[in-house]
């Protein structure tokens, strides 16, 4: 079966550290990989997302996320994160030919001012 | 564009009671989901529907059922709620064209069976 594997569930950073999030995804076809944010209090909303093409996606925010597709990862990074990220995040794929998602068990990272 | 809309934000149920969690998009999206979110979990898809008329079920559908009648209208029912029902359910829409199928949440309804 499909999964998406996220390994950090709580991460901790002060302002200006860099942020690296891993998800890692189990599947061989053609896949969509996305990454969305929610803040707190809020809904999801997407970040950024890879469909094709380079494997080197920028976001909003200032956040990008790279495809490797040999590792089956599309890990997050910012350089520089804000006291305003402190939020949860979610790696999703959806797989060639569906449109359902599956989505990791998220990331909460909280940035200390 | 409201995008997704959900009501109610809040509500608190008995066990036994049913309750429709309503959700509406005008962006005239063909696909709307289901997802329910709980602690650690991340989201899980209780159902969802690729058009009118048309509906399947997702990894947790046990005690739900949906109905899509209209394009912008996918509710969601729960028959004799249970505790285990407690947890925060978000809607979404995506297109159906292949290459845009980014998801749009709705705001989210949290629900407490008691």
């Amino acid at each position: 079966a499909q999964s998406v594997s996220q390994h950090n569930h709580h991460v901790i950073l002060s302002e200006a550290a860099s942020l690296e999030l891993g998800c890692n995804y189990s599947y061989g076809g053609t896949v969509n990989l996305f990454w969305y944010v929610q803040y707190p209090g809020q809904h999801l909303q997407l970040l950024l997302k890879y469909f094709s093409g380079d494997p080197l996606v920028k976001g909003i925010k200032g956040f990008e996320a790279e495809f490797i597709k040999s590792k089956f990862s599309f890990n997050l990074r910012k350089p520089s994160v804000q006291w305003s990220d402190t939020a949860e995040y979610f790696c999703a794929v959806s797989t060639s030919g569906t449109y359902k998602y599956i989505f990791g068990t998220g990331t909460r990272l909280k940035v200390l001012a | 564009n409201a995008g997704v809309t959900q009501t109610p934000k809040f509500r608190i149920l008995k066990i036994g009671q049913s309750m429709t969690l309503q959700c509406t998009q005008d962006m005239n999206h063909n696909y709307m989901y289901w997802y329910r979110q709980d602690p650690g979990m991340g989201l899980k898809l209780i159902y969802y529907s690729v058009g009118a008329g048309i509906t399947d079920k997702g990894e947790v559908p046990n005690g739900y059922n949906v109905s899509r009648s209209t394009t912008e209208d996918f509710p969601l029912r729960l028959e004799l709620a249970a505790p285990s029902q407690t947890s925060v359910y978000f809607c979404a829409s995506s297109y159906s064209k292949r290459g845009a199928n980014e998801q749009f949440f709705g705001p989210g309804t949290r629900l407490t069976v008691l």
